[in-house]
């Protein structure tokens, strides 16, 4: 069956350290992979998107992976703020449709 | 900077009662989206829309559902006959085909939360 999971624990780093998130995925073959961050009670936020040809891409303090042979891909926020707590999500779209599949999340706290 | 908007923030039902979701997308945009969020819970796709045609539609968007661009700038979604499993926070998200090359970058409603009685 088709799965995306994230760590469903949360993550609690020091400030100024580099966050690492993962997601992966099964049974599916995503033309992209997008990554959001959502504050309690909010709707979630566009961060980045990567596709399918990309390995890596980069903004400001963010970077993602995507390895398709892996089926996952790693989301990393380096010199980590306060302000970077909040959860974060993985969402796929496969090739050719406009249904997006979002992971449960993982609720990163950074502490001061 | 353009933003979705949803209203109403809060809406509370009894169960059997027919409601309407209301979100105003981002003027430009072309594509529509409705997803479900019940407490605690993963942001679930019910339904992307395009060219006032549905595209996709998941399992969960059953003839209970149905979505409406009623004109040039809104975009419902009507839940006939609510239930209880329907309380949730629903958000609305819209996107284009921009030339940033995110085209596939959705904007996300501050979303309805509706409760069901």
């Amino acid at each position: 069956s088709q799965k995306i999971e994230q760590n469903s624990e949360a993550l609690n780093i020091q400030e100024g350290k580099t966050a690492t998130l993962t997601c992966n995925y099964t049974n599916y073959s995503p033309a992209y992979l997008q990554w959001y961050r959502q504050d309690p009670g909010r709707g979630p936020v566009f961060l980045l998107l990567i596709r399918e040809n990309e390995k890596e891409k980069r903004k400001e303090r963010l970077k993602v992976t995507f390895d398709t042979t892996l089926k996952q891909s790693l989301f990393h926020i380096t010199a980590s703020q306060p302000a970077d707590s909040a959860t974060y999500l993985c969402a796929l779209e496969t090739s050719g449709t406009y249904k997006y599949i979002f992971g449960t999340g993982t609720r990163l706290k950074v502490l001061a | 900077e353009p933003e979705v908007t949803q209203t109403p923030s809060h809406q509370v039902t009894q169960m059997g009662q027919e409601v309407i979701l209301r979100c105003v997308p981002i003027s430009n945009h072309l594509y529509f989206y409705w997803y479900r969020q019940i407490l605690g819970q993963k942001v679930e796709f019910l339904v992307s829309f395009y060219n006032n045609e549905i595209s996709e539609k998941s399992e969960i968007f059953d003839d209970q559902f149905s979505v409406e661009r009623p004109d040039g700038s809104n975009f419902t979604l009507k839940i006939r006959s609510t239930k209880l499993e329907d309380s949730a926070m629903y958000f609305c998200a819209s996107s284009d085909l921009g030339s940033s090359g995110n085209y596939n970058e959705q904007f996300f409603g501050p979303g309805t939360r509706l409760t069901v009685l």
